[in-house]
């Protein structure tokens, strides 16, 4: 069965700072992975994906997850925070042929200015 | 990607009423799932929406409690039944338009049982 696991409950980074959200997988094959973005009150938003091939992906909002296939893991990290950047983050593995995204458990983002 | 709307936004029902949720999609998608999310919690699925077909439910789930709709390729209705305070969550929506796996989500539907 396949897992994901977000060490990190919350995280608290000041504007500007760099960021690293931290997602862990366990799945038996080539997984395909996703990250997503909920804001307070909203429906969750895709901020990129791998699938194969080069494994430092880069998504919208100036995001980026490497996959090491070695440590599965599919870390998100941003350069430079902005306020904005205050949600939550899901880290979610789907398996290749099949329909269903396995989530984890979210990591809360606060953006101190 | 598309636009996924879903209706109600948010209510607020009584223990042992009924809520139908409903997803609409602004093109044809190739599947529909049904998502949960509990007050603090990650998203659990619920079931895959078969397009004239009946739902193929997750471990937990029965269609007698969620019983889906999916009449076409656009949208699909999710009913939560005999509510409990329970079942207060978010209910979300998603769709998939190839077989890679990516799927993009509607905004949710705030549910509060009283």
């Amino acid at each position: 069965a396949q897992s994901v696991t977000q060490p990190d409950i919350h995280i608290t980074v000041s504007e500007g700072a760099s960021l690293e959200l931290r997602c862990n997988y366990s799945y038996g094959a080539t997984p395909y992975l996703f990250w997503y973005v909920q804001s307070p009150g909203q429906g969750l938003q895709l901020l990129l994906k791998y699938f194969s091939g080069d494994t430092l992906v880069q998504g919208i909002k100036g995001f980026e997850a490497e996959f090491k296939r070695s440590q599965s893991s599919f870390n998100l990290r941003k350069p430079s925070v902005h306020w904005s950047d205050a949600a939550e983050y899901f880290c979610a593995v789907g398996a290749a042929a099949g329909n269903k995204l396995t989530f984890g458990g979210g990591t809360r983002v606060l953006v101190k200015p | 990607s598309a636009v996924i709307s879903q209706k109600p936004s948010r209510d607020i029902c009584q223990r042992g009423t009924s809520l139908t949720i409903q997803c609409q999609v602004d093109s044809q998608v190739t599947m529909m799932f049904w998502y949960r999310q509990q007050p603090g919690q990650s998203l659990t699925l619920i079931a895959t929406a078969n397009q004239g077909s009946e739902a193929t439910y997750e471990s937990g789930f029965v269609i007698d409690k969620f019983p889906i709709s999916r009449p076409n390729l656009t949208f699909s209705t999710l009913t939560v039944s005999n509510l409990s305070p329970e079942d207060s969550s978010i209910y979300l929506c998603s769709v998939r338009f190839s077989a890679q796996g990516e799927q993009y989500f509607g905004p949710g539907t705030r549910l509060t049982v009283t």
